[in-house]
């Protein structure tokens, strides 16, 4: 069984570009999370994508945008990137059957904007 | 808001228990308590997660008191790789509802 896997693993930005951060979820999953961690705080919602739709949304403004695509696999868009959106960007799949729905996390993306 | 209060950091000797409480005196019917560690700089680990009653897993035993105002997560066996910041985190179990993280405990576990 493939566990949660995430590209790129850092990545270096300029202030005003943009971003694509990828994400495979693990084997029979098919909800995604996106998460935000700032350095020294815990990880902080975006959104979830179930089936390809967007499943809802943390409070992050419209430049941060995602894709689910068939193969459940996920994208993480931001636009005009900003100094503060540097963090680490997590990544977790789970699966909506049984009554267990804990979070599986990927390892990261660590993004540097300057 | 997280809905949950932990201690910012514990000490905890190597070969010991280690027990990290969590307060989470707003809790409804139906939010479950799920614990999850983060060993530096890696994503969030899933450790266990309870509605009322006791819990033990592999990892860890989750502890929930009678009015599950508060919960108790326990390592029995501390050792230097357990050290990690723990998140103790409510939520009801429905697609859209995602988890909401505190600062969390810092363990460190000393040999």
């Amino acid at each position: 069984e493939t566990g949660v896997t995430q590209s790129p693993t850092h990545l270096i930005k300029t202030r005003g570009q943009q971003v694509t951060l990828r994400c495979s979820s693990q084997s029979g999953h098919n909800t995604v999370s996106w998460y935000q961690q700032a350095l020294g705080q815990g990880p902080q919602f975006i959104f979830q994508y179930y089936r390809e739709e967007e499943n809802g949304r943390g409070n992050f403004p419209p430049r941060f945008s995602g894709l689910q695509f068939p193969n459940y696999s996920s994208e993480l868009n931001v636009n005009a990137l900003e100094l503060d959106d540097s963090a680490l960007y997590l990544c977790a799949s789970s699966s909506g059957q049984g009554a267990v729905y804990e979070q599986y996390f990927g390892p990261g993306t660590r993004l540097t904007v300057t | 808001d997280a809905k949950t209060t932990q201690p910012p950091s514990m000490d905890c000797a190597e070969g010991r228990a280690a027990n990290l409480p969590c307060n989470h005196s707003t809790i409804s019917g139906n939010e479950y308590v799920y614990w999850y560690r983060q060993i530096h700089s890696q994503g969030p680990q899933y450790i266990i997660h309870g509605l009322k009653n006791n819990e033990t897993n592999e990892m860890a035993s989750l502890i929930i008191t009678e009015d599950r105002k508060s919960s108790t997560l326990i390592l029995p066996h501390a050792t230097l790789r357990d050290t990690a910041v723990y998140y103790c985190i409510v939520r009801v179990q429905n697609y859209g509802q995602n988890f909401v993280f505190g600062p969390g405990t810092r363990l460190s576990v000393l040999p």
